[in-house]
């Protein structure tokens, strides 16, 4: 079981260009997660995915879209990155909301907008 | 959303026990407290939740208080490697609408 894995580990874009950050978990998780985590801050959710086929906004959509592929993966785009956007971004699987309550988390991506 | 309070820091020594405090003085009587802990440079991991009673795993204990409105990871002998920043959250029961919100959490230094 690999869990959570996240490509790139790292990224520099410049202002404007687009990009993908891919998630998968092979640990046959429901619900899916996307954070952003600035310096020195908490993690703050950007979207989530509740079952394959669904997505819902979290707390900091702006600039972002995501697609579930299916069932294993999450991804999330910038469409034309921002230097605000430069932030650290994880990744997060559960099983079954209310069944069962451990998050795993995702290794990260370092992302740097220039 | 009901909020947590936390210290911004706390420090210990290695093979003490460690004490937590988690404020969150408006939690709903369906809230989960939930607590995560971030090494350095690592994704956030979960380490236990409980709802009203008293909860142990083999990471820690989570100690709630009567009332619900404070609570307490309890770390029985720090290590090294404990060193990390812990989050309390609160979340509802579940169901599509789950998700948690992390705050700024506690800096645990554990001292050699």
């Amino acid at each position: 079981n690999a869990g959570v894995t996240q490509t790139p580990k790292f990224q520099v874009l410049k202002t404007g260009q687009s990009m993908t950050l891919q998630c998968a978990q092979d640990m046959n998780h429901n619900s899916m997660y996307w954070y952003r985590q600035d310096p020195g801050m908490g993690l703050r959710l950007i979207y989530y995915s509740a079952s394959e086929g669904t997505t819902d906004k979290g707390e900091v959509p702006n600039g972002y879209n995501v697609s579930r592929l299916n069932k294993r993966e999450f991804s999330l785009r910038l469409e034309s990155a921002a230097p605000s956007q430069t932030s650290v971004y994880f990744c997060a699987s559960i099983p079954n909301p209310g069944l069962t309550y451990e998050q795993y988390f995702g290794p990260g991506t370092r992302l740097t907008v220039t | 959303d009901a909020k947590t309070t936390q210290p911004n820091s706390m420090e210990s020594n290695e093979e003490e026990p460690v004490h937590l405090p988690c404020n969150h003085s408006t939690i709903s009587g369906t809230d989960y407290i939930h607590w995560y802990r971030q090494l350095p440079s690592q994704g956030p991991e979960y380490v236990i939740h409980g709802l009203t009673s008293n909860v142990n795993n083999r990471m820690a204990s989570l100690a709630i208080a009567e009332d619900r409105k404070s609570s307490t990871l309890i770390l029985h002998r720090a290590t090294l490697r404990d060193a990390a920043v812990y989050y309390c959250i609160l979340s509802g029961s579940g169901g599509s609408n789950y998700k948690l919100t992390f705050g700024k959490g506690t800096l645990l230094t554990v001292n050699p």
